[in-house]
């Protein structure tokens, strides 16, 4: 069975500093990967994926993820954040039509 | 277009009581989506269809039945409802057709719902 792992369950950050949260999927999916992000009082909406190709994809809001098959990581990243951004955060995986997700990464953007 | 839509937003209910969410897409989206999300436990997919006609068990699939009598709606059922049942509902859909476009998601805004 897929299985998905945020290693953070919340990351507090200052205005403007970078960001990075990290997941890990089990090497037994299939390598369809997403993060979505829910605003507060929202439903989820796509950030990014990564279906095949290069492995660096670039998402909405400038983010962007980098796929590493050897360390089965899909971590996301942003390198100025604002505080718009405060949300929270979920990687998927997909086997066939079918999305298992992290437990998400809370992310509160200080000033 | 209004994409993926749910009703109703919020319900309270008392445990014991039934309701139905109606999950509508204007998409023409094949495959349609039923999760709950809990606090430190992201998604679960509680069941699933494939098309008009379909249904399938997802994750989390007892004490939930679903209809899908029209390619562009989806009922999410409590027949009796629990207080673990107390969560927000969401639907979500996706196209068939290539490989890569089935498996990038819709979601709708979610419904809240509260068993006492």
């Amino acid at each position: 069975a897929q299985s998905v792992t945020q290693l953070d369950s919340q990351v507090p950050v200052f205005e403007e500093a970078p960001v990075e949260l990290r997941c890990n999927y089990s090497s037994s999916v299939s390598v369809y990967l997403f993060w979505y992000v829910q605003y507060p009082n929202q439903g989820l909406q796509l950030l990014l994926k990564y279906l095949s190709g290069s492995t660096l994809v670039k998402g909405i809001n400038g983010f962007e993820a980098e796929f590493n098959k050897s360390q089965t990581s899909f971590h996301l990243r942003k390198p100025s954040v604002h505080i718009s951004d405060t949300a929270e955060y979920f990687c998927a995986v997909t086997k066939d039509y079918k999305l298992s997700f992290g437990a998400g990464t809370t992310v509160t953007v200080r000033a | 277009n209004a994409g993926v839509t749910q009703t109703p937003k919020f319900r309270v209910l008392k445990t014991g009581q039934s309701m139905t969410l109606l999950c509508a897409q204007d998409m023409n989206h094949e495959y349609m989506y039923w999760y709950r999300q809990d606090p430190g436990m992201g998604l679960r997919l509680i069941h699933y269809s494939v098309g008009e006609g379909t249904t399938a068990k997802g994750e989390v699939p007892d004490g939930y039945n679903v209809s899908r009598l029209k390619k562009q709606n989806f009922l999410l059922g409590l027949e009796s409802a629990a207080p673990s049942q107390t969560s927000v509902y969401f639907c979500a859909s996706s196209p068939a057709g290539g490989p890569h476009t089935r498996r990038e998601q819709f979601f709708g805004p979610g419904t809240r719902l509260t068993v006492l």
